[in-house]
Parts: C-alpha cells; sequence; structure tokens
C-alpha cells in the first residue's frame, strides 16, 4: 500500500540554522509533490509544489528537492526564525487534475531562539 | 493567494444534536472540495471529496450518513454531523482545488478549521 514517512520525532533547531525534514514514499510514483505548512489549531497552509522533472524549488528562505529515485523529498528552510515554529506535511500527488490529496504525518519543527 | 472560508470555527453541541459546517471559496470557483478530519497530534485524514451538482465520494470507513455533504454551488460545500456523539469530537478541515481554464490546478487551499466538541 502506498506509504508517506516524514520525521517522527519532532525537530528542534537553533535560530539561523537551517532546517532539513524528509518525506519518504513507497510504492508511489508522484507526479508532484506539495509542502505544507500547519500551525496549531488551523488549516494546512500550501508552501511549495515540485514537480517530478524539478531536482529543486526555491522560495524565498524555503527550498526543497525532489528524487524520484531515492522516493524522498527534502524540505529546507536556511536561517530559521522562531516564527518558522510548525508542523510541515508532505503531499505526493499522482497526477494533475482533481486529486485527493494524502498527507504525510507531518514533522514538527521547533525554532530555538 | 485563493481564500477558503470555514464556519464556525468553534462549535460546542450536545449529544445527539446535528451541526453543519460551511466552506466557501472565496474568490474563485472549486468543483472539487475535500472534507478531512483531524485528531490531536495525528495528520489529516481524508473523509470525503465533494463534488458540485453529485454525490460526495466516501473514504473507505466513512459513514456517509453520519457525514452528509452538499455540494450545491460552485463555492460552497457543507458537512453535518448527524446525531454527533462524543466520538466525534475533532477538528474538521475542508480544502477547494481551484478550477482555471476548466482544468483543476495542482493546489488545494484550506479553510481555518472547525473544532467540534460534543458533550
Amino acid at each position: 500500500s502506498q506509504k508517506i514517512e516524514q520525521n517522527s520525532e519532532a525537530l528542534n533547531i537553533q535560530e539561523g540554522k537551517t532546517a532539513t525534514l524528509t518525506c519518504n514514499y513507497t510504492n508511489y510514483s508522484p507526479a508532484y509533490l506539495q509542502w505544507y505548512r500547519q500551525d496549531p489549531g488551523r488549516g494546512p497552509v500550501f508552501l511549495l509544489l515540485i514537480r517530478e522533472n524539478e531536482k529543486e524549488k526555491r522560495k524565498e528562505r524555503l527550498k526543497v528537492t525532489f528524487d524520484t529515485t531515492l522516493k524522498q523529498s527534502l524540505f529546507h528552510i536556511t536561517a530559521s526564525q522562531p516564527a518558522d515554529s510548525a508542523t510541515y506535511l508532505c503531499a505526493p500527488i499522482l497526477s494533475g487534475g482533481y486529486q485527493k490529496v494524502t498527507f504525510g504525518t507531518g514533522t514538527k519543527l521547533q525554532v530555538i531562539p | 493567494g485563493a481564500v477558503v472560508s470555514q464556519h464556525p470555527s468553534w462549535v460546542i453541541c450536545k449529544s445527539g444534536t446535528s451541526v453543519k459546517i460551511e466552506c466557501r471559496s472565496l474568490d474563485f470557483q472549486a468543483t472539487t472540495m475535500f472534507w478531512y478530519r483531524q485528531f490531536p497530534k495525528q495528520s489529516l485524514m481524508l473523509m470525503a471529496t465533494s463534488n458540485e451538482g453529485s454525490k460526495a465520494t466516501y473514504e473507505q470507513g466513512v459513514e456517509k450518513d453520519k457525514f452528509l455533504i452538499n455540494h450545491a454551488s460552485l463555492t460552497l460545500s457543507t458537512l453535518t454531523v448527524t446525531s454527533a456523539h462524543p466520538e466525534d469530537s475533532s477538528f474538521y478541515i475542508c480544502s477547494a482545488q481551484e478550477v482555471a481554464g476548466g482544468r483543476a490546478k495542482n493546489i488545494q487551499y484550506f479553510g481555518a478549521g472547525t473544532r467540534l466538541s460534543v458533550l
């Protein structure tokens, strides 16, 4: 069955450092992979989408990589700030169109001042 | 970005009553909306896919008579939790997928969620 795994442990990182979050998937061949941010008691907010033919995507301090051979996506936040503290969810998507999205379990990031 | 409004944000009800949650896409049309449920410290679990003008598609294990979904227009979907019980207490979140040029974009926009507490 299809499976999505993210760092199950919370990730604590010092302010100013780069946070790296991992998303591994099995029994999937996604055409896209999305990353979302979720704050407590709130709905997820879309951050980045990367396509299978893209190795890397950047947006301000965020960088996402997509390795279809390793079946893995890495999500980096450079120069991390306490305001980056949240849970980050990855969501592989099989193809375009109306696709129901299955989310990973999420990684809780805590940036320590 | 596109905005999805979800209402109410918090509701407390007595056991046996029904609760309706609204999900609106404010500045775009959404032929398809999704309803999720999230328990504390867990990820979002898809409950159903709501299609405008047709019946919703429910995920395995989700009771369609318990969770009634109505998608009456391109901007509004509602989820009604019927005869709610304490085990239905959870965080319910909707999302909408934007349509542009007759095609669905690959980004889902989420509502802020509804916290349901059944006493």
